[in-house]
């Protein structure tokens, strides 16, 4: 089982709609949780992080943690094509091992 | 404020030559990354440096790899000698401590003929 799971897409939606991106982690230990935006031939660029069971919201986006079901998601909402990238979930390790796993990423393609 | 840099953005080589790749972190981030993406992959760590101490190298293939980073600061990724399955984006990120966010530099794309 691969430590983060994400659907790898492509996920498409039209402009203005609600994206809904979904991630799963084996590791129950985890501590801290991340949201990396990557446009195609750049690097990860960091846009949401969440420590805590709920939600957090940052303008368009709202990350929400459920640590009982090992489960991460990101909406983003009023989507606009500039959303249009892969969007890269990743995991912070427990105790001393503060290793962030990344999953494959999510393509999302925002349709005007 | 600057960013991570690295060098070089891009990088031909053929198979069994060796390769460097150079990275300076945000200034004062204490702690430095070195990843490697392949395409349609997330990054996957190779070796983590807290200050000049390698404190987690267990990704890292030994055999071929290498990676310093003296003084704490800048650091160089060494391929010698590179495979075709080397070809990939290099990473190189930077964070002030272990549980704050990780910042990424542009990569370096390495493609092994």
């Amino acid at each position: 089982q691969k430590e983060v799971e994400q659907n790898s897409g492509p996920l498409s939606v039209p402009e203005g709609a609600i994206a809904s991106l979904n991630c799963t982690y084996s590791d129950r230990g985890s501590q801290s949780f991340f949201w990396y935006r990557q446009y195609s031939g750049k690097s990860p660029e960091l846009i949401m992080f969440i420590y805590s069971n709920g939600d957090k919201e940052d303008g368009r986006f709202t990350a929400q943690l459920n640590k009982a079901s090992q489960y991460v998601s990101l909406l983003i909402r009023d989507s606009q094509p500039s959303d249009s990238a892969t969007y890269l979930c990743a995991v912070n390790g427990r105790g001393s091992n503060y290793k962030l796993t990344f999953g494959k990423g999510t393509l999302l393609t925002v349709n005007p | 404020e600057a960013g991570v840099v690295q060098s070089p953005r891009y990088k031909i080589i053929e198979k069994k030559q060796p390769v460097a790749f150079w990275c300076n972190p945000i200034s004062g981030h204490n702690t430095l990354y070195w990843y490697l993406q392949n395409l349609g992959q997330g990054p996957e760590l190779l070796i983590r440096y807290e200050n000049e101490e390698a404190v987690d190298d267990s990704q890292l293939p030994k055999d071929r790899f290498s990676a310093e980073r003296l003084k704490g600061v800048d650091s160089t990724l060494k391929i010698q000698p590179a495979e075709l399955g080397d070809s990939a984006v290099y990473l190189c990120a930077s964070s002030w401590g272990l549980v704050n966010e990780q910042f990424f530099g542009p990569g370096t794309r390495l493609t092994v003929l």
